[in-house]
């Protein structure tokens, strides 16, 4: 069976472009995240939907990023203007909201660099 | 205070060694943990679920002290293979189709 589908896995843009990441879930998982990893600061949550519908965005840094979810095989998150700082893998992940409470299944993420 | 604290390591062990990683957690109201694991330059996966009442799976064993709030792994007889990062995690709501929080984790080296 497929992963969960990320794309592109490698882009180097220039400060002030539009990134935009992509992401397909596991057929049947009902649930979808967005998580960033840094060195500094680790695995953290940016937002996650539930049923295509946005449940949690505290985590997205600032107006630049945006995340939508049209249905449930397909998300993009975009950043626009994207900045140096914005450097970092964005991982997708999905679940089954009825499933097990600990297991995400990740993607194998989108290492971003703004230059 | 971060939700979930690590000791980042690296611990750099040989073949054959035991060694134990510690987390701590925030929130009091927490009510499921894992173990994740890391390769480098790859993806998160689950490794396993901690108890209450302690668990292990082959060299694996898992540790949860609510009171303390306190996780812990404990891999014996390490493998090169068990080279990584362990990533601590709390849901804090024990539902699924909830976000996991993620420690920052720790690096493990075992070399021969």
């Amino acid at each position: 069976d497929a992963g969960v589908i990320q794309s592109p896995r490698h882009e180097v843009t220039e400060m002030g472009q539009e990134v935009t990441l992509r992401c397909k879930p596991i057929s049947g998982h009902n649930s979808l995240f967005w998580y960033r990893q840094t060195m500094m600061r680790g695995l953290e949550l940016l937002i996650y939907f539930n049923n295509n519908v946005p449940i949690d965005d505290s985590g997205m840094p600032e107006d630049r990023f945006s995340a939508k979810m049209p249905n449930a095989s397909f998300s993009t998150l975009k950043i626009q203007p994207s900045e140096p700082r914005d450097s970092a893998v964005y991982f997708c992940a999905s679940s089954q909201v009825t499933g097990n409470t600990g297991e995400l299944f990740f993607g194998e993420g989108s290492r971003l660099t703004v230059l | 205070r971060k939700e979930v604290e690590q000791d980042p390591g690296p611990f750099n062990v040989p073949e054959g060694a035991t060694v134990a990683f510690n987390c701590t957690y925030s929130n009091s109201a927490s009510q499921s943990f894992f173990w994740y694991r890391q390769d480098c330059r790859k993806e998160p996966k689950l490794l396993m679920s901690v108890y209450s009442s302690g668990n292990e799976d082959g060299r694996f064993t898992a540790q949860l002290n609510r009171a303390s709030q306190y996780i812990s792994l404990l891999i014996r007889d390490s493998k090169l293979s068990d080279s990584a990062t362990y990533l601590c995690v709390v849901n804090p709501f024990n539902q699924a189709g909830t976000a996991l929080i993620f420690g920052k984790g720790t690096t493990l080296s075992v070399s021969s």
